[in-house]
């Protein structure tokens, strides 16, 4: 079955520090692989997805198929970076096409 | 960029009542429209897919005729909550996805159900 697994629930780093978002899934098929954040009191937007092979606001994620993860990464944090992320996965075939996977979300919180 | 709105944002109704939530994509058309609910601090459970003119998909464990949801358009969907009680307060959130299968969501209905 298909699962999302973010094992931070809060993650704290200092501003300019490095920052890692762990995200791990299992699925079957041929996933596609989204972060999703969410500010304080906004709605759930779009980071990025793991075809696109972007920076989004200087977070890059790159999908290791052999490790099953999909690691969220920044080389210098933002106090603006603050907010909820979540990994999600798309399923790709049959009654479940199209549908997300919602990891339980990593807190960021960048302290001055 | 693609836009969903919600409306109400937030709604206070009587246990026993029934409320009604929409969901529009107001500058594309949404050939799929999801619905969530979201509890304080966890993540986003999906309630059920709905295409546009066809039956909602229910994800188990969510009662169809307690949630009831229709796509009568590709730009609107509704989600009702009939005979609301106390523990169906909570967050709803929709999402919208047309052609390019992305994602966009809505800012979210907060429901209080006292």
């Amino acid at each position: 079955a298909q699962r999302v697994t973010q094992p931070e629930k809060l993650l704290s780093v200092f501003k300019g520090a490095p920052v890692e978002l762990k995200c791990n899934y299992s699925y079957s098929g041929s996933p596609e692989l989204f972060w999703y954040v969410q500010y304080s009191r906004q709605r759930l937007q779009l980071l990025l997805r793991h075809i696109s092979r972007e920076s989004i606001k200087g977070f890059t994620a790159d999908l290791n198929k052999g490790e099953t993860s999909f690691h969220l990464k920044k080389p210098f944090a933002q106090e603006e970076d603050s907010a909820m992320y979540y990994c999600a996965l798309r399923a790709d075939r049959g009654s479940t096409l199209g549908r997300l996977y919602f990891g339980r979300g990593t807190q960021l919180t960048v302290w001055p | 960029g693609a836009v969903v709105s919600q409306h109400p944002s937030w709604v206070i109704c009587k246990s026993g009542t029934s409320v009604k939530i929409e969901c529009r994509s107001l500058d594309f058309q949404a050939t799929t429209m999801f619905w969530y609910r979201q509890f304080p601090k966890q993540s986003l459970m999906l309630m059920a897919t709905s295409n546009e003119g066809s039956k909602a998909t229910y994800e188990q464990g969510v009662e169809k005729d307690k949630f009831l949801i229709n796509h009568a358009s590709l730009t609107l969907s509704t989600l009702t909550v009939t005979s609301a009680h106390p523990e169906d307060s909570s967050f709803y959130i929709c999402s919208a996805s047309g052609r390019a299968e992305t994602q966009y969501f809505g800012p979210g209905t907060r429901l209080l159900v006292l």
